[in-house]
This record gives C-alpha cells, sequence and structure tokens, in this order.
C-alpha cells in the first residue's frame, strides 16, 4: 500500500517570496491534516480536512497560510508571502476517517522542509 | 483539551526496558490515549493506543492506570534503533481530530 506521498521535500525561497507544499494521502484516506513542525518541537495542527470540507483549521495564520483540498483527494498548502519564523518541516498526514471502528491513526508522509532566508 | 505532559529526555542503555510516563490531568471521557514516534527527517509514527488497563502490541506496551490521568510507554529490551522522540497524545478518535502533539520525549539508547 502506498503511503502519504509529499513534495517538495526540500524547498528554499527568500522572505517575502511564495511556496505551495502538495500532498496525496492513503487511498480511501477522508480525513487529511497539514503539521507545522519547527526544528526541536514537536508537530503543531495547522488544518485538518474532512473529505473536501475544513474540520479544524484554527492554528492557521490565515493572512499568510491557505489549504485546499478541492476533490476530497490530495491537498495544497500555500504561504504567501513567507516569514523567516516560517521555516519548519510541513507535514501531511491521512486517516481512515470517522467511525468507531477507526482507531484514528495518523499516516505521516516524510514532510517537505522549507527554508526561509 | 487534554494537555500532555512528558519527560523531555531519557537515556538508557542497549538492552534494557525503558518506560515514558505521560500525565494527562485533564482527560475526557471519550479520550484515548496514543503513542507516536518520530525519528530525525521522518514524519511521526503510530506505535500503540490504548484507553484503559493494559495494551500490548509487538513494539511495545501501554499502560493506563484507572483514572487515567497518566499513562506509560514501556519499550522493552531497546535497541540503538529506538533512539527517536516518543509523543503521547490524548484525544477522540472516532472523530478523527483533535489530536495535538506536545514536545514530545527525546530517548537516546546507549551503546
Amino acid at each position: 500500500e502506498a503511503g502519504v506521498a509529499q513534495s517538495p521535500r526540500y524547498k528554499i525561497i527568500e522572505k517575502r517570496q511564495s511556496v505551495a507544499f502538495w500532498c496525496n494521502p492513503i487511498s480511501g484516506h477522508a480525513t487529511l491534516y497539514w503539521y507545522q513542525q519547527i526544528l526541536g518541537q514537536g508537530p503543531k495542527l495547522l488544518i485538518q480536512f474532512q473529505n473536501n470540507g475544513v474540520v479544524d483549521d484554527s492554528q492557521l495564520p490565515k493572512d499568510r497560510f491557505s489549504a485546499e483540498r478541492l476533490k476530497g483527494v490530495d491537498s495544497t498548502l500555500k504561504i504567501q508571502p513567507a516569514k523567516l519564523e516560517d521555516s519548519a518541516v510541513y507535514l501531511c498526514a491521512s486517516s481512515p476517517g470517522t467511525g468507531d471502528s477507526s482507531s484514528g491513526e495518523l499516516f505521516f508522509g516524510e514532510g517537505s522542509r522549507l527554508t526561509v532566508l | 483539551l487534554a494537555k500532555t505532559t512528558q519527560p523531555i529526555s531519557m537515556d538508557s542503555y542497549e538492552g534494557q526496558e525503558v518506560n515514558i510516563t505521560c500525565s494527562h490531568n485533564n482527560i475526557a471521557t471519550n479520550d484515548y490515549i496514543t503513542w507516536y514516534q518520530q525519528f530525525p527527517s521522518q514524519g511521526p509514527r503510530f506505535i500503540i493506543q490504548g484507553y484503559k488497563t493494559k495494551v500490548t502490541n509487538e513494539v511495545a506496551s501501554l499502560f493506563i492506570p484507572a483514572d487515567r490521568k497518566s499513562s506509560t510507554l514501556s519499550l522493552p529490551r531497546v535497541s540503538l534503533s529506538d533512539t527517536a522522540v516518543y509523543y503521547c497524545l490524548v484525544g477522540v478518535r472516532w472523530t478523527g481530530n483533535q489530536f495535538y502533539f506536545g514536545t514530545g520525549t527525546s530517548l537516546t539508547v546507549i551503546p
């Protein structure tokens, strides 16, 4: 079974530029998450989708971050304009979704490392 | 939202049993306890999940006392490859949300 795919793996940009990250979850997984992980810290949830609807985006800096999951499958996270403090690894995760039989286990991709200069 | 508290770091010698305790005083009735492992340059990986008492799988055991205000992840006979960061999460599993990571415990296994 293919895992969560993310691209690009690495990206270096200058501040005020824009960047986009792409995620393709495990086939059939209804729930998709984007996390931001700053060096030395635990992953911080940015946004959660259930199919193509947003469940939780309370920690997404909406003035510069946006995310979409238009067809309920793959997703894109965009940052515009980037700041120095956005340097982090952006992790995408998926899970089978809701229902009592679901363990809620999150399956993570390898992440996209962003460096803002 | 239940907050978790874990030791920042731990060291252990190879072959020993390691116990990592997580405190979650505000755990709610419907919350499950889940542990993840993260190696450098990789995303976190699910280890084990439980609601109460004891859960065991091929990788680890999870001990949860009756009051559920804490939990202990037990790794038997650790090896160098178990060096990683371990995260304890508390949340409602069947809604698929409310999975927030803390700072985790950095485990270093020494030869």
